[in-house]
């Protein structure tokens, strides 16, 4: 069983298009990473958050701590955003558990 | 700008060789770490660092050993590559034990042939 899930594994949208991806884990957290990785490149920190909302430009992340749940919102995608984005769960000291990633593709 | 550095993007080694992956950050950060990553395993922390001369298991350790002998550099070794360890290597690091921001590296692409 894993400890983070990520959903769905592949998205594809047109360019413009208003883009959800999903993370529920199932152990105590501290605190919760978004990551994107580019093709061939390395990955990138977008959010690290324990409660709430945070928004930088057009993407927006959002954790339910009671449900379990967070969300990637990606509005007016765009193809530069196609890369594969990966939820991290920061449980205790420096143990993370990692999805296995989304993979998104944006069509223009 | 945290940066880690990685000494290679892309290694080719043959099978029984000793390889050496090198793993630089330059922003005085205490903890690093060594992941692998897998198509649809994610990525597994083989080995992670929390000062000088200190580290610690990871979920997959097996055919891996570190050194940090210096603050700023992790360096992760095969002692004898096998062809189960190819796969993309991402070192990160971050501050300390309470800051959970990391800052990963751009990877190395090893393939064991």
């Amino acid at each position: 069983k894993n400890e983070v899930e990520q959903s769905p594994q592949n998205l594809t949208a047109q360019e413009g298009e208003f883009i959800t991806i999903n993370c529920s884990y199932s152990v105590g957290i501290s605190a919760l990473h978004w990551l994107q990785q580019h093709p061939g490149g390395g990955i990138v920190s977008l959010f690290m958050l324990s409660s709430g909302k945070k928004k930088h430009g057009r993407l927006i992340a959002t954790i339910n701590i009671q449900e379990k749940h967070s969300s990637l919102h990606i509005t007016a995608s765009h193809p530069r955003d196609s890369a594969v984005y990966i939820c991290a769960v920061g449980h205790t000291g420096n143990q993370f558990y990692f999805g296995t990633g989304t993979s998104l593709t944006v069509i223009p | 700008d945290v940066k880690v550095t990685q000494s290679s993007r892309y290694l080719v080694k043959r099978t029984g060789e000793k390889v050496f992956l090198e793993c630089v950050q330059d922003m005085d950060h205490e903890n690093m770490f060594w992941y692998r990553q897998d198509p649809g395993l994610g990525l597994r922390l083989i080995y992670f660092s929390y000062d000088v001369k200190m580290k610690e298991k990871g979920d997959i350790p097996e055919g891996y050993s570190v050194s940090r002998e210096k603050k700023e550099r992790f360096s992760l070794i095969l002692e004898s590559a096998s062809t189960n360890q190819t796969s993309m290597y991402l070192c990160a690091s971050s501050l300390s034990w309470t800051d959970y921001g990391y800052t990963f590296g751009s990877g190395t692409r090893l393939t064991v042939v």
